[in-house]
């Protein structure tokens, strides 16, 4: 089992539909990230999380740390939010020696949106 | 305010060749990190570097790989006698330091092993 897990893998929608991607994880954390790749494009971090919501435009991240479970959220969905949304945690600092400055990624949500 | 930048973009080479790929982080970034993405597959772990620490190389997948960062700036990583699932594209990112600071990604190279 993966240590960062999302769902769901592919994800279609229609313009202006609501959307939520799932990321579960399963060791300690000290912060999640939520990444964006759009095709043959580079990688763009949208959110840097370690506790509540965080807002930018029309995206929205939050993050239970109890439930080791966050979520992206994109309101108003246009085309141009078609793109592979990526989760990754980075390991706790107390985590017995494991560095704490790699990141370790969810397998990617593929998202599609039809105008 | 340049980004994270890396070369070459593209590179293709035989199998067996050694390979070197740069990348240069934002100026002032002391955490650098070197990720790969193989076609279909997640992005993985490769190797990190903070100041002037040792490096964390656990993420290497074969002694075939190394890296090194010069100056505590720019950073090459080095694959000897390449095999064809070394093919992927090799991601560079940097932070302000090893903390909570957001990753900045560079463009990538696109290794292709013939």
């Amino acid at each position: 089992k993966n240590e960062v897990e999302q769902s769901p893998q592919n994800l279609t929608a229609q313009e202006g539909e609501f959307i939520t991607i799932n990321c579960s994880y399963s060791v300690g954390i000290s912060a999640l990230h939520w990444l964006q790749q759009h095709p043959g494009g580079g990688i763009v971090s949208l959110f840097m999380l370690s506790s509540g919501k965080k807002k930018h435009g029309r995206l929205i991240a939050t993050i239970n740390i109890q439930e080791k479970h966050s979520s992206l959220h994109i309101t108003a969905s246009h085309p141009r939010d078609s793109a592979v949304y990526i989760c990754a945690v980075r390991p706790n600092f107390n985590a017995g020696g494991t560095s704490y400055g790699k990141l370790t990624f969810g397998q990617g949500t593929i998202l599609t949106v039809h105008p | 305010g340049a980004g994270v930048s890396q070369s070459p973009s593209n590179k293709v080479t035989e199998k067996g060749k050694d390979v070197e790929l740069r990348c240069d982080p934002i100026s002032g970034h002391t955490a650098l990190y070197w990720y790969r993405q193989s076609l279909g597959q997640g992005l993985e772990f490769l190797i990190y570097f903070q100041g002037n620490s040792a490096p964390d190389k656990s993420g290497l997948p074969s002694d075939r790989f190394s890296a090194e960062r010069t100056g505590g700036s720019v950073s090459t990583l080095t694959i000897q006698r390449t095999q064809q699932e070394d093919s992927a594209v090799y991601l560079c990112a940097s932070s302000l330091t090893q903390s909570n600071y957001e990753q900045y990604f560079g463009p990538g190279t696109r290794l292709t092993v013939t």
